[in-house]
């Protein structure tokens, strides 16, 4: 059972390039979640989904597009990378059967570095 | 606003002494209270959380809702127990916030 499953798990971009991070899971969850992990910071959210075809956004969604087309996957777009976009991206997905108890599942992580 | 307050960025015990990792949050509602952790070299994991209340490698969460404080407890630190804790309350509106994290580090 893979769970949550992050790609790329490294990347070094230029300023200004384009990328995609592609999350996927197999657990049928309907809730899935962007996160970006910064020293001092610690876990801000980006953007969620709370099912096929929608998105929201979180706390620092500037910067940044997702799209949630399929159920099991969720893609973190940066359409032109800066320096303050490196950071370790976390995908994240949980159940809606039990909206407020439920746990969220994370993957291992992707780091970016923009240069 | 909700919001959630971890004090202490940095936590430092000797092996066998107690730790407490503050937890501070203010949401309207009643939300769930969870605490995360990040070993490591490894994924953010659920530690445990206040509905089970349950007890996970030791720990412990006490909620108190006067004080809107849900603070992580251990009696006896172990090495294994190095890591980065977050607490996370989570409520209805979909969003799911953490705090800014506490790192632990016991010493031997």
């Amino acid at each position: 059972n893979a769970g949550v499953t992050q790609t790329p798990k490294f990347r070094v971009l230029k300023t200004g390039q384009s990328m995609t991070l592609l999350c996927a899971q197999d657990m049928n969850h309907e809730y899935m979640y962007w996160y970006r992990q910064d020293p001092g910071m610690g876990l801000r959210l980006i953007h969620y989904s709370v099912g096929e075809g929608t998105t929201a956004k979180g706390e620092v969604p500037d910067g940044y597009n997702v799209s949630r087309l399929k159920k099991q996957n969720f893609l973190l777009g940066l359409e032109s990378a800066a320096p303050s976009q490196t950071s370790v991206y976390f995908c994240a997905s949980r159940t809606s059967e039990r909206p407020n108890t439920g746990e969220l599942f994370f993957g291992e992580g992707s780091r970016l570095t923009v240069l | 606003a909700q919001r959630v307050t971890q004090p202490e960025k940095l936590l430092s015990v000797f092996k066998g002494a107690p730790v407490e990792l503050k937890c501070n949050y203010s949401y309207s509602g009643s939300p769930e209270l969870f605490w995360y952790v990040q070993y490591s070299r490894q994924r953010l994991q659920l530690l445990l959380r206040h509905i089970s209340r349950e007890s996970i490698k030791g720990f412990t969460a006490d909620l108190n809702k006067g004080e809107t404080s849900f603070h992580l407890k251990k009696p006896f630190a172990q090495e294994e127990d190095s890591a980065m804790y977050y607490c996370a309350p989570h409520s209805n509106d979909y969003k799911l916030s953490f705090g800014a994290g506490t790192t632990v580090t016991v010493r031997a």
